[in-house]
């Protein structure tokens, strides 16, 4: 019954390859969310989808793509993976009126 | 753009000792305040919340915070802290013409070492 759940847990994979990290909600709630969190702990937003809509995108390169099939899922692919996005990736998900919001395990991901 | 400031890093406090960890913010309005808490290699655990009335929010896990407009600041408090309580602790800020779509803003973080 786990609220916000995420896979892989860890993601170990070269230079170049394309992968991707998978996010479900079981909240019912209509806004999730993709955070990097770097080698600093820094968290930072990535994507907002609203009821699969993007609602935002903060300077993250175009190599990384949300994709929502629906308002219960977030999925984010990586496109030609490097170094630099070796980080932990959190979904969250959260009612978007409020900001309060609910996160996920987390995925590591380490780019050799 | 709002911010939030963690001004500790690291804090240690010796088991059963009182817990304050400071969070500033600098945003124009009254923003949502957060404090959550992150055990080594786990996800972040919301442990209490700010919106509006009471200043003074009880949370999970024996954990308080106050509101204070006046200095901008929104610190965690807890009386008797316990081994386990030993995690990073992040301050984070919703606001914003976006609502709750925007996202949060989060501090640095502040590392909680517990001694026994």
């Amino acid at each position: 019954d786990t609220a916000v759940s995420q896979t892989p847990k860890y993601l170990v994979t070269q230079m170049g390859n394309d992968k991707s990290i998978k996010c479900e909600q079981n909240l019912g709630h209509d806004t999730m969310y993709w955070y990097k969190q770097d080698s600093k702990k820094f968290l930072k937003i990535m994507f907002s989808y609203n009821n699969k809509e993007l609602i935002i995108n903060e300077t993250v390169p175009n190599r990384f793509s949300p994709k929502s099939p629906d308002k219960a899922h977030l999925n984010l692919h990586i496109n030609s993976l490097e170094l630099g996005d070796s980080a932990v990736y959190f979904c969250a998900s959260g009612l978007g009126t409020s900001y309060e919001q609910y996160f996920g395990p987390g995925t590591r991901l380490t780019v050799t | 753009a709002q911010s939030v400031t963690q001004p500790d890093i690291h804090i240690t406090v010796s088991e059963g000792a009182s817990l304050e960890l400071r969070c500033n913010y600098s945003y124009g309005a009254t923003p949502y305040l957060f404090w959550y808490v992150q055990s080594p290699g786990q996800g972040l655990q919301l442990l209490l919340k700010y919106f509006s009335g009471d200043t003074l929010v009880q949370g999970i896990k024996g954990f308080e915070a106050e509101f204070k407009r006046s200095q901008s600041s929104f610190n965690l408090r807890k009386p008797s802290v316990h081994w386990s309580d030993a995690a990073e602790y992040f301050c984070a800020v919703g606001a914003g013409s976006g609502g709750g779509a925007d996202g949060l803003t989060f501090g640095k973080g502040t590392h909680l070492i517990i001694q026994p």
